[in-house]
């Protein structure tokens, strides 16, 4: 596809189980960033990947958290035994590398209930 | 400190004024800042990039940088009332990590 494409959508689930979130960014694009949005609320980074380089994890809330690129194309953001603190809209965004235009994804709603 | 701050706002002007959103940044090593707005329920899309201090202009849209004062700010001229969004500043840092503002909600009243 042409842009950033994130699924699922939404995902409804229940305190304490895994969940696996996917980006699957722009074809040729290096960098790939995941946001947090809480409602109301700005951007939390999380991680950064960019080309063949060690990701930047030093925003993960916790050891709960993890992220891998498989082949420097699609990510999967990993969130292991949810809390609802972690409801939140997870924004995957791919950039050509260096100092360019981010363009994000429509984004995955979690809600854990 | 936060590393990027705004003024969460809401802002709201008349239609046809011009809106000034505010920006200040921790890190004296970034090096590109930019400007992203965001609807409601959406996600957010690029309207200003700004490297080198100074004005940059790009049609009802004008970036401000001063790097001396690790500011950068964004003026909306004439504002329409599809105007009304989350504007979000970002810097690319020194680690090179792009950090967002927590976004100034403006809205242009009819």
């Amino acid at each position: 596809g042409a842009g950033v494409s994130q699924s699922p959508s939404n995902k409804v689930t229940e305190k304490g189980k895994d969940v696996e979130l996917r980006c699957d960014p722009i074809s040729g694009h290096t960098a790939l960033y995941w946001y947090r949005q809480s409602l109301g609320q700005g951007l939390e980074f999380l991680i950064y990947f960019q080309g063949n380089s060690a990701p930047d994890k030093s925003g993960l809330p916790s050891d709960r958290f993890s992220a891998e690129r498989t082949g420097g194309s699609v990510s999967t953001l990993t969130i292991q035994r949810t809390q609802q603190e972690d409801s939140a809209v997870y924004l995957c965004a791919s950039l050509t590398g260096g100092d360019t235009e981010a363009f994000f994804g429509q984004g995955t709603r979690l809600t854990v209930v | 400190q936060k590393e990027v701050e705004q003024n969460s706002g809401p802002l709201s002007v008349p239609e046809g004024a011009i809106a000034s959103l505010n920006c200040t940044y921790s890190d004296r090593g970034s090096q590109s800042f930019f400007w992203y707005r965001q609807y409601s329920g959406k996600s957010p899309e690029l309207i200003m990039f700004i490297y080198s201090n100074g004005d940059k202009e790009d049609g009802r849209f004008t970036a401000q940088l001063n790097k001396a004062s690790q500011y950068v700010s964004l003026l909306i001229r004439d504002s329409q009332p599809s105007d009304s969004a989350t504007y979000l500043c970002a810097v690319t840092g020194s680690a090179r990590q792009l950090t967002f503002g927590s976004g100034t909600q403006l809205t242009v009243l009819p």
